[in-house]
Order: C-alpha cells, then sequence, then structure tokens
C-alpha cells in the first residue's frame, strides 16, 4: 500500500500554543519523511524532514517525532504564531514522494 | 540562485484542447518531477525524469507526457483535456533520483472548462 494517512483535516490552535499534526504510512520500505507548508498560490515549501533511524528532529519551533514500529510519524509546532497559518503535508517515500491529504492549520491571536 | 521556475502561472483551456507546461529547475539539478494538486488534496505524482529519461511515472492516462531537454528543464504535456484535469501543476527539482532534498516551483494553475 502506497497511503499516508494524515489527521486531523483542519486544526484551530491559540497563539503560543503547541500545533500537533499525525500522519500514519503503511509501506515499511518508505525511508524518507518530510513536512512541507503550503501558503494559498504557492508550491509546497521543505519545513523539515527525516529519516527512519532517528526517532526526533528539531529544528527551531518545529519537531518531528518518529515511531517506526507503529508506522507513525508527528509534526509538533512549538509556540504557534498567526504566521504559522497554512496548510500542512506530511509526505513518505523515495521517488516519488507520496503525500497526505493534508491539514489546514488556523493560529488565532 | 533562482528557484524552481514554473509557466505560464495560470491558464484556462476549454475541454479536448492540449496544454504545455514549464519548468525550469534549479541550478545544478538534473531531476525534474512533476505533481498534480488537486483542490483541497496533496499533490499526486505524474512523472520523475532525470538526465532527459523518464524514471518513474505515477497513476495518470496516456493523455499525460513528458520530456526533459539538454538544460533539464521539462515540458508537461496533457492533451484532449477533461474537465477533471483542473488543478495546480507543481514542478519539483532535486539534485538526482536518491530521496529528499526536493523544491517545488509555485505551480501552473490549469483551468479546463
Amino acid at each position: 500500500q502506497q497511503q499516508v494517512k494524515q489527521s486531523p483535516q483542519s486544526l484551530i490552535v491559540q497563539k503560543g500554543g503547541i500545533s500537533i499534526i499525525n500522519c500514519a504510512y503503511e509501506n515499511t520500505a518508505f525511508d524518507y519523511f518530510p513536512w512541507y507548508q503550503q501558503f494559498p498560490g504557492k508550491g509546497p515549501a521543505l519545513l523539515i524532514a527525516i529519516r527512519p533511524d532517528v526517532s526526533e528532529k528539531k529544528e527551531g519551533r518545529f519537531t518531528i517525532s518518529f515511531n517506526k514500529s507503529a508506522k507513525q510519524f508527528s509534526l509538533h509546532i512549538m509556540d504557534s504564531q498567526p504566521g504559522d497559518s497554512a496548510t500542512y503535508f506530511c509526505a513518505a517515500g523515495a521517488t516519488p514522494l507520496v503525500f497526505g491529504k493534508g491539514t489546514r492549520l488556523s493560529v488565532i491571536a | 540562485d533562482a528557484g524552481v521556475t514554473q509557466s505560464p502561472t495560470h491558464l484556462i483551456k476549454t475541454r479536448g484542447q492540449h496544454v504545455t507546461l514549464r519548468c525550469s529547475p534549479i541550478s545544478g539539478h538534473k531531476s525534474v518531477s512533476w505533481y498534480q494538486q488537486v483542490l483541497g488534496q496533496g499533490p499526486q505524482f505524474i512523472f520523475q525524469y532525470y538526465e532527459k529519461e523518464e524514471r518513474g511515472r505515477g497513476n495518470f492516462p496516456d493523455r499525460f507526457s513528458a520530456r526533459q531537454f539538454p538544460n533539464y528543464s521539462s515540458e508537461l504535456n496533457v492533451n484532449a483535456l477533461l474537465l477533471g484535469d483542473s488543478a495546480l501543476y507543481l514542478c519539483a527539482s532535486s539534485l538526482g533520483t536518491g530521496t529528499g532534498g526536493y523544491t517545488f516551483g509555485s505551480g501552473t494553475r490549469l483551468t479546463v472548462v
């Protein structure tokens, strides 16, 4: 199976709060797990990515947690800001990337 | 350094027509991939080209074709357009065919009427 299941579909978070988006994959051959951020009218931009040999990766306010045995990974956005309001996509694979359906994040003041 | 450049940015076509979308990768990147993003969905893989050869093809009909030129730029062609082809078409470039390192362009918004 090549699916990547992403949840929730939409998320509203208070400014300063933590945003958490989850993804699950099925293909154990996948070896690259990126998260992309997309603003309206723009292409997806790479936020952060992880390989399956580590369980966590942090870059600034963004953290990926990876659970290989459960075939799940998640994005945590700490201290969420209104400027983080966008659609977030998880993806998995090699070539090609298989994308989730996206999570629309709204950060409200 | 310029990013991935796609043209045109917007396009309106009639059912049954043909369309050509263009992509210039980041300088030094030899691989170009095409993705289709329908409104409200994640991007879906159409093609990957590396060194002018097709290296992968997604689950799209033969109406979709592509090619890569010696300067690594690429074209995506769609024949006999259907209303369902309306989408944002994204081009991603990368150094090679290995995992990671994809940079997406802003896309071409195709509307079929």
